[in-house]
């Protein structure tokens, strides 16, 4: 199956700085999502983007399928940015049903 | 809010016994997918159910089992539970293909 890596896995950054996070995957995907997982462990949905770029508010996201990859970038990053977050791809292959995780980044903003 | 709905949102059970979680799908979803996310790691997918059948399984035993409804709503049973079975459990609904997943808040499962 198809495999799905982030990096980093853990991150610090000082309220107002700016990031990026990368996902690797290892197959074609036809569905690449990008989470953030609240403390009380929510999926919050950030994007829907299995190519192409999109924004929203201080968050956007890149995904190149060709080259099997996808960033999500935090400008201004504020302390409610702090937690775990997520990308998840499904392979575009016949029979395949699920989204496949990577481990996560965990962010962590301090004031 | 996504409009996915799951409960209980804690369950504590001892090993051997069993357990039902319930999730309700959002409006305009038919498809359900159910994962286990142990501590510190990813969610792994368990199984999807579309048209109240089974159509993907992940790698999990035949003691993990489902339903789904014809309301689209959906149960995941665990027979003979474990402590390794410790986990959140997150369901998902979406429209049938490639098409984005929403996430309920999860049901925390403690087994002693």
């Amino acid at each position: 199956g198809i495999q799905v890596e982030q990096s980093p896995p853990d991150l610090i950054l000082q309220e107002g700085a700016n990031s990026t996070l990368r996902c690797n995957f290892s197959d074609s995907v036809n569905n690449l999502q990008w989470f953030h997982q609240n403390p009380w462990g929510q999926l919050i949905n950030l994007f829907y983007i299995p190519s192409g770029t999109k924004q929203n508010g201080r968050l956007s996201a890149t995904t190149v399928a060709t080259e099997r990859y996808s960033l999500l970038y935090i400008s201004s990053s504020q302390t409610t940015d702090s937690g775990v977050y997520f990308c998840a791809a499904k392979d575009s292959g016949a029979g395949s049903y699920q989204l496949t995780f990577g481990k996560g980044t965990k962010l962590s903003v301090i004031p | 809010e996504t409009g996915v709905t799951q409960s209980p949102t804690h369950l504590i059970k001892t090993r051997g016994q069993q357990v039902t979680l319930r999730c309700s799908s959002q409006s305009g979803h038919n498809t359900v997918s159910w994962y286990q996310q142990a501590l510190g790691q990813g969610p792994q997918f368990i199984f999807q159910y579309y048209r109240e059948e089974e159509n993907g399984r992940g790698n999990f035993p035949p003691r993990f089992s489902g339903l789904q409804f014809p309301n689209y709503s959906s149960e995941l049973n665990v027979n003979a539970l474990e402590l390794d079975d410790s986990a959140l459990y997150l369901c998902a609904s979406s429209r049938q293909g490639p098409y984005e997943q929403y996430f309920g808040p999860g049901t925390r499962l403690t087994v002693t």
